[in-house]
């Protein structure tokens, strides 16, 4: 089974400049989570969608962050326009999207973002 | 609400040390318990779960029960190997949402 695949890898940027990022989740996946994690921190998410519907957005910083889920299938997010502080590691998870409590998160290896 | 709380790191074990990583949780309901593992320059990866009370999640010699009594989930293994250096995030899962700790960096020496 193919895992979460994500693209780019890795993206040198100068801060006020643009960026997105890609996710394909793994096949039947309802669920797909973006995560920002900072250096030394855990994951904090920003998105979480079903299907192509959003399940919580309230941690995304919208002025600046967006992402969409066509088809509810892969799925960008887009900073318009960096700053600094924006520098971390951008992860996107899918999961089954199973009902109550029992699902289970897989990760893809993450887009790490050098804002400059 | 809900939360997950992990102890500070760094640890630093010499190999075939026994390693406990102290996580508790505050949730509403009956959440689901996860660890995951991410080795330097990767992503995230599930290494044990347990979904009820009393369950014992185990992978990789990594072992951690569920424990509803005391709100922990603890990871423990008894042999600790210098591959096993990484950091570990304690998580849980409830109503479909998921909540991590900080993380909990391992050092381990030969």
């Amino acid at each position: 089974e193919a895992g979460v695949a994500q693209s780019p890898r890795y993206k040198i940027i100068e801060k006020r400049q643009s960026v997105a990022f890609w996710c394909n989740p793994i096949s039947g996946h309802a669920t797909l989570y973006w995560y920002q994690q900072i250096l030394g921190q855990g994951p904090k998410l920003l998105i979480q969608f079903q299907n192509n519907g959003v399940v919580d957005d309230s941690q995304l910083p919208k002025d600046r962050f967006s992402a969409e889920r066509l088809k509810g299938v892969d799925s960008t997010l887009k900073i318009q326009p960096a700053k600094l502080e924006d520098s971390a590691v951008y992860l996107c998870a899918s999961s089954l999207g199973l009902a109550g409590a029992t699902d289970t998160q897989y990760f893809g290896p993450g887009t790490r973002l050098t804002v400059l | 609400g809900n939360s997950v709380t992990q102890m500070e790191g760094p640890v630093t074990l010499s190999e075939e040390a026994f390693l406990t990583i102290n996580c508790t949780y505050t949730a509403t309901g009956y959440p689901s318990l996860f660890w995951y593992v991410q080795y330097p320059g990767e992503g995230l990866q599930l290494l044990l779960k347990a979904t009820k009370a009393d369950d014992k999640g185990s992978n990789k010699g990594f072992e951690a029960t569920y424990r509803k009594e005391t709100t922990s989930f603890h990871l423990e293994k008894g042999s600790v190997q210098v591959s096993d250096s990484a950091v570990y995030f304690c998580a849980l899962s409830n109503f479909n949402k998921f909540y991590f700790g900080s993380g909990t960096k391992l050092n381990v020496k030969p």
